[in-house]
């Protein structure tokens, strides 16, 4: 099984709102990720946790916060918004086997069905 | 740094039609590669994968060669069908800080029609 779910799959917002996307994987996976898609455009990564610690941002703003609070699950707080944060919200998760060929991991990222954002 | 390549589309085809999305790279050392699918309103879905040079991933008649030479890793299908509309990533996995991160082409946009 190779499946990552993601809720909710739709969300409208207001700027002033504080909303919560969540995702989940139950493939012992150790390794967790946000990207950020907008329309035509290819995912952009958003943060990593490795461990259930973060290990990459993105330079992402702060009304974006990430929370790992296990290994299974994966949250992105939101707060603030703007409208130009409209997306749809991939979680990924994979291995972290630590193989690596001279530098290039060899993991799977497998991805979620995504959330589709809409700020007002 | 690392880069992918890939063709843009929009790509066209009738049905039963045959498929290449050309995509290459550039990176240090040897990347894993990657083809993922996004049909619409989905996530992307991994299409099929090769760690290594002369490695060949395959999946759903869908194949990929990888290609250490012409540092590439090009799209083939024989048979396209409606169902194969979509759009195809290519990616290749990040390298040393970035490792197990994936960097993305632009994307193909793939539409066969009956």
């Amino acid at each position: 099984d190779t499946e990552v779910t993601q809720t909710p799959k739709h969300l409208v917002m207001g700027m002033t709102n504080k909303k919560s996307l969540k995702c989940e994987q139950h493939m012992g996976h150790r390794a967790m990720y946000w990207y950020k898609q907008k329309a035509k455009k290819p995912p952009e990564l958003m943060f990593v946790y490795s461990y259930e610690k973060l290990s990459i941002n993105e330079s992402v703003p702060s009304r974006f916060s990430p929370e790992c609070p296990n290994s299974s699950l994966l949250n992105l707080h939101l707060h603030a918004l703007q409208p130009e944060d409209s997306a749809l919200y991939l979680c990924a998760s994979s291995q972290k086997t630590g193989t690596a060929n001279l530098g290039h991991s060899t993991d799977t990222q497998y991805f979620g069905p995504g959330t589709r954002l809409t700020v007002l | 740094g690392d880069s992918v390549t890939q063709m843009e589309g929009p790509v066209t085809l009738s049905e039963e039609a045959c498929l290449t999305i050309n995509c290459t790279y550039t990176a240090t050392g040897y990347p894993s590669l990657f083809w993922y699918v996004q049909y619409p309103g989905e996530g992307l879905q991994l299409l099929l994968k090769a760690t290594k040079a002369d490695d060949k991933g395959s999946n759903k008649g869908f194949e990929a060669t990888y290609r250490k030479e012409t540092t590439s890793f090009h799209l083939e299908k024989g048979s396209v069908q409606v169902s194969d509309s979509a759009v195809y990533f290519c990616a290749l996995s990040g390298y040393g800080g970035s490792q197990g991160n994936l960097i993305f082409g632009k994307g193909t946009k793939l539409s066969v029609k009956p």
